[in-house]
């Protein structure tokens, strides 16, 4: 299995509290990614890495920020946590290109009161 | 934007038949396609990827194809087991920053 821990991987917060989940990697790829799962939408991304200090956003990015200081690890922060950002949270890396896999870390279950 | 669709959303079989999950994808400008399985309450696990240049994978019972051009592609599961219950997914990689979209899915689950 690639190397990908997520913490924590459960989580209750309340209302307007700040919020990180961290994704550290062993495998040196050099793309990260946070996405959410919600019912009935999939999986959609919320940021993504393509190396250290450089980010991007996807396509659900309000509300939330990233960092990625060092390759291994990339952080996802909630700004001030709303119940709308309930949901699932998931870690990927990739090393890019047509031949790579992208591997997903076991998720982080986020439930804003 | 990319939309990426599954169709069933959800299939129930019995154990032993073979069976044909679809996949379909807005922009052919793709990188690679990759199919995954997700159990519940776990992350994903990668079952095959196909290259955009790359008719069909397999790996075991399941064979995968693609066909770019018209922005599909299929997963295959032959004599199907209880242990192949799961969500599966597909997901496009784009030709630009490497990023994946989804679609939500197909449920199967494969009855004794």
């Amino acid at each position: 299995d690639a190397g990908i821990t997520q913490s924590p991987r459960h989580k209750v917060t309340e209302t307007g509290t700040p919020v990180t989940l961290r994704c550290h990697q062993t495998e040196n790829h050099r793309y990260m990614y946070w996405y959410r799962q919600d019912p009935g939408h999939g999986l959609r991304l919320i940021h993504y890495s393509y190396g250290v200090k450089d980010t991007d956003k996807g396509e659900v990015s309000d509300g939330y920020s990233v960092s990625r200081s060092k390759t291994e690890d990339f952080l996802l922060t909630l700004e001030s946590a709303t119940s709308s950002q309930t949901s699932v949270y998931f870690c990927a890396i990739s090393d890019g290109g047509i031949w790579t896999e992208a591997f997903f870390g076991q998720g982080t279950r986020l439930t804003v009161v | 934007k990319q939309e990426v669709t599954q169709i069933p959303a959800a299939l129930s079989v019995p154990e032993g038949e073979n069976l044909v999950l679809n996949c379909s994808f807005t922009d052919s400008a793709i990188y690679n396609l990759q199919w995954f399985r997700q159990d519940p309450g776990k992350g994903l696990t990668s079952l095959l990827l196909i290259q955009s240049s790359q008719r069909e994978q397999t790996s075991g019972r399941l064979n995968a194809s693609l066909d770019k051009s018209s922005g599909r592609s299929t997963l295959y599961i032959a004599a199907s087991q209880p242990g192949d219950s799961a969500t599966y997914l597909c997901a496009v990689m784009d030709g630009t920053a490497s990023k994946l979209t989804f679609g939500t899915g197909t449920r199967l689950q494969v009855t004794l």
